[in-house]
């Protein structure tokens, strides 16, 4: 199965808002609403940032939030921070009982 | 504190073998699905494999189906990959991640498999 596509890069200013997307097909983003997106710093582990297309774990800034619409999930980061610069990949379930990424979106904050 | 902590990476030929062990420790280890993932180093990851609880429910990635074995020890807390049959392609690092909903809510810190003759 193909992974997931997002934008190879996104950039934007501080302060602004930011929406990075992630489509895939019926058969997985379409499926169901186990969506979810990570970030991932140099050298970091990745962290989830929001599970089930909208939900945001404990400690993730109200500033990330999620959606979905038809085969396309996006993440906007409102109120963009130096500090939120790092690679964004996106994943999701899949009517084979699997999972699946994207191929992860370079975010730059200018 | 959620702890997960890979071993067993290394070196290894084509076509050898390695079994990877994810320790587990503050959370109930046998309440959650449990996964692994890999990356090569600079590039996306990969999602490898799932198993249920009780390990009854298990699925594999394409890339791995038929040459890696996902296991789990409830009471020892611990998560295996046996990975044979290795490939140059399969160097990466190698994450084991706790899950919630098809997603991964905890990492460990990676253990890196190098495959080279």
């Amino acid at each position: 199965q193909s992974a997931l596509t997002q934008p190879a890069s996104v950039s934007g200013s501080p302060g602004q808002s930011i929406t990075l997307s992630c489509t895939g097909a019926s058969s997985d983003v379409g499926a169901y609403n186990h969506v979810a997106w990570y970030q991932q710093h140099p050298g970091e582990v990745p962290k989830l940032m929001i599970y089930d297309v909208t939900n945001r774990p404990s400690g993730v800034p109200d500033r990330f939030s999620g959606s979905k619409s038809g085969n396309t999930a996006s993440l906007t980061i409102s109120g963009l921070q130096a500090e939120d610069e790092a690679d964004y990949y996106c994943s999701s379930y899949t009517t084979s009982n699997t999972v699946i990424f994207g191929g992860g979106t370079k975010l730059t904050v200018l | 504190e959620v702890h997960l902590v890979e071993s067993g990476g290394g070196l290894v030929q084509p076509g050898g073998s390695l079994r990877l062990s994810c320790a587990a420790s503050g959370f109930t280890f046998s309440a959650f699905w449990m996964h692994w993932v890999r990356q090569v180093p600079g590039k996306g990851l990969v999602w490898l494999s799932r198993m249920s609880r009780d390990g009854s429910n298990i699925a594999y990635a394409d890339s791995v189906k038929g040459r890696f074995t996902i296991s789990r020890d409830n009471v020892r807390d611990i998560l295996y990959l046996q990975m044979n049959s290795l490939r140059v392609e399969d160097t990466a690092v190698y994450y084991c991640g706790r899950d919630v909903n098809s997603a991964v809510d905890s990492w460990g810190q990676g253990t890196l498999v190098t495959v080279s003759s």
